[in-house]
């Protein structure tokens, strides 16, 4: 089925340690974007990227890098987890970058940091 | 930013009950969203309405852009509705739309 596949979907690390989350489309979307969910926080937009090849800070970016790879895919990556990265995070895509009715979003990564 | 506030924070019905979901948003919006996230944690699309009513089976929702609100409303209520309901706004001045912190929904048989 068409639609947003994120990895993993659970994934446990130490403090300090690194990795990264993998987000892919085949939608053909321009826009991609990953937001962190929190406890009563909603969802908070950590980068977003207008089209392949840019990317922009949102809400919270601090301790995430992203890299737009190609137009389907677009990675989060904590370079020194902390606890504080803790939550749920979500990738999503939409055909332009305000189209919030075009959002299609992905089923989530779990994180907990340690 | 935009500030986009949801009320009320926690909801419960009977099942077959209507009820009433409000977001208001703090400055002018050309794009305005509604979300549910299920209890599996999904999150699916469920209107774009910066202005005006749509309406699409037991769900509707009336955006009065002028006054900085939108409401959904979910008629006849299922169990099957339950889960949270975000509102998320973005304005033309912003590269970014802003979620509301949820409706969290029970729907009881």
């Amino acid at each position: 089925n068409a639609g947003v596949t994120q990895t993993p979907k659970f994934q446990v690390l130490k403090t300090g340690q690194s990795m990264t989350l993998q987000c892919a489309q085949d939608m053909n979307h321009n826009s991609m974007y990953w937001y962190r969910q929190d406890p009563g926080m909603g969802l908070r937009l950590i980068y977003y990227s207008a089209s392949e090849g840019t990317t922009d800070k949102g809400e919270v970016p601090n301790g995430y890098n992203v890299s737009r790879l190609n137009k389907r895919e677009f990675s989060l990556r904590l370079e020194s987890a902390a606890p504080s990265q803790t939550s749920v995070y979500f990738c999503a895509s939409s055909e332009a970058l305000q189209q919030a009715y075009g959002y299609t979003f992905g089923s989530g990564t779990r994180l907990t940091v340690v | 930013g935009i500030q986009v506030e949801q009320s009320p924070p926690d909801l419960i019905l009977q099942e077959g009950a209507n009820s009433t979901l409000r977001c208001n948003f703090s400055d002018s919006v050309n794009n305005l969203q509604w979300f549910h996230q299920n209890p599996w944690g999904q999150l699916i699309n469920l209107f774009y309405i910066p202005s005006g009513t749509k309406q699409n089976g037991r769900l509707s929702a009336t955006t009065v852009a002028t006054e900085r609100y939108s409401l959904l409303y979910i008629s006849s209520s299922q169990t099957t509705d339950s889960g949270v309901y975000f509102c998320a706004a973005a304005s033309g001045g912003y590269q970014k739309v802003t979620f509301g912190t949820g409706t969290k929904l029970q729907v009881i048989p």
